[in-house]
Formats: C-alpha cells, sequence, structure tokens
C-alpha cells in the first residue's frame, strides 16, 4: 500500500503485561514520529527518528517506553509493563524531511 | 502548558455556508503550521499549511490565515460539505520536518 499502516489495529493487554507495537512507513521516508492520543485529545509527541537514528525522545513519558528503527524503515514502540494511564492511541507517521507528516490509522490500546 | 490551543470544542454549520475554525499558539519559536483532518478510527490526514512567511495560503475550499502578531491561524472551509464533518487539529513546528505540537481539536458536523 501507498500509506502508513500500523499493526495491530487494536491491542487488549493486562496491567503489568509487555506490548509491541509496529509501524511501515511510506517507502522511501527519512523522518518516522509517534505520537500518543489520549481520548479527546490531541496527538501528543513521543519520539523522532531520521533514518535509524533516534534524534529526539523526550516526549517519551517513562523509561518503560522503549522504541527502535534498527534498519531506518519499520519502527517498533514497546511498553513495559503496562499502566491502565497507557490506555490511548499510538498514530505513526512519516515525512520526506518536509513539515507535512503522513499518519497512519492508528494502534488504539486498551490495558486492563 | 498547552502551546497549541484549539478553544472551540465544536462546531455546527450549514451546508454551502463557510466553516471558520480558530487556533492560538503561545511559542513564538513556532515557524510552520498546519492544519489536519480525522475520522473516526482513522489517522489525521493533512489539509493545508502556512509557513510564517505568510499570512494566508489557500487551497480550493480551504484557506488558512496566520496572524503572527496575534499569534493566531484560523482555517476557511468555503463552501462546507456534509463531506467535511469531521474532527480539525491545528498543528505547529518550529521547523520544516520537526515534531508537530497539535490542539486538542474541534469537532465540525456540517448539516445538510
Amino acid at each position: 500500500g501507498a500509506g502508513v499502516s500500523q499493526s495491530p489495529r487494536y491491542k487488549v493487554a493486562k496491567r503489568g503485561q509487555d506490548v509491541a507495537l509496529r509501524c511501515d512507513p511510506i517507502s522511501g521516508h527519512v523522518s518516522l514520529f509517534w505520537y500518543q492520543q489520549a481520548l479527546g485529545q490531541g496527538p501528543e509527541f513521543l519520539t523522532y527518528f531520521q533514518n535509524e537514528a533516534q534524534l529526539d525522545k523526550s516526549g517519551l513519558p517513562s523509561d518503560r517506553f522503549f522504541a527502535e528503527r534498527p534498519e531506518g524503515s519499520v519502527s517498533t514502540l514497546k511498553i513495559q509493563r503496562t499502566q491502565q494511564e497507557d490506555s490511548a492511541v499510538y498514530l505513526c507517521a512519516s515525512s520526506l524531511m518536509s513539515a507535512e507528516q503522513f499518519f497512519g490509522p492508528g494502534t488504539r490500546l486498551t490495558v486492563l | 502548558d498547552q502551546q497549541v490551543k484549539q478553544n472551540s470544542p465544536s462546531l455546527s454549520v450549514q451546508e454551502g455556508r463557510i466553516s471558520i475554525l480558530n487556533c492560538d499558539y503561545t511559542n513564538s519559536m513556532f515557524d510552520y503550521f498546519l492544519w489536519y483532518k480525522k475520522y473516526p478510527a482513522e489517522g489525521p490526514t493533512f489539509l493545508i499549511s502556512i509557513s510564517s512567511i505568510k499570512d494566508k495560503n489557500e487551497d480550493g475550499r480551504f484557506t488558512v490565515f496566520l496572524n503572527k502578531s496575534a499569534k493566531h491561524l484560523s482555517l476557511h472551509i468555503v463552501p462546507s460539505q456534509p463531506g467535511d464533518s469531521a474532527v480539525y487539529f491545528c498543528a505547529a513546528s518550529q521547523a520544516a520536518g520537526n515534531k508537530l505540537t497539535f490542539g486538542g481539536g474541534t469537532r465540525v458536523l456540517v448539516k445538510p
């Protein structure tokens, strides 16, 4: 497909469980961003990659959150020991170094 | 501290009339502004952008106005169509390619 894809689309986790969320950016897009969107709010920045380098992780809420993009393409956001406040939609976006970012459909995470 | 604010959570407008969405920001380092549209269960879709060197940008039915001195931007949709019913997010960045800071969104309902 031509757009950004994310999997799974929905994830239910028990509190304390580890989860991994995947993002497939648009082919050739150098920049990749992760955002967290709580219910009724706008997306909030988590972390940013340029190719395989993680240049900004200032938005990650705790050390339970970890992101990687080892080959400069697919990225994984991992959340360890999930807590209820981690419940949100996690959005991935990619871009060609321009300001316009193209978003995937998101992964809705529910922590019980 | 919310750096980008959309003070109207919702807006209802008749089909064919103008929709005006407003956005205020506090960070004077913001240099690039974007509007995104979001349908339920989908990721945000880019609509239109404007750089700080301009005060107006137009694309079809969508026009964005920027007032730097007031730190205010607005999106005009003319004429409004039922398919425009969605949540609209204002976003800002300090440079092209940088992370986006989003407002809380405005839900628009266009009545036939």
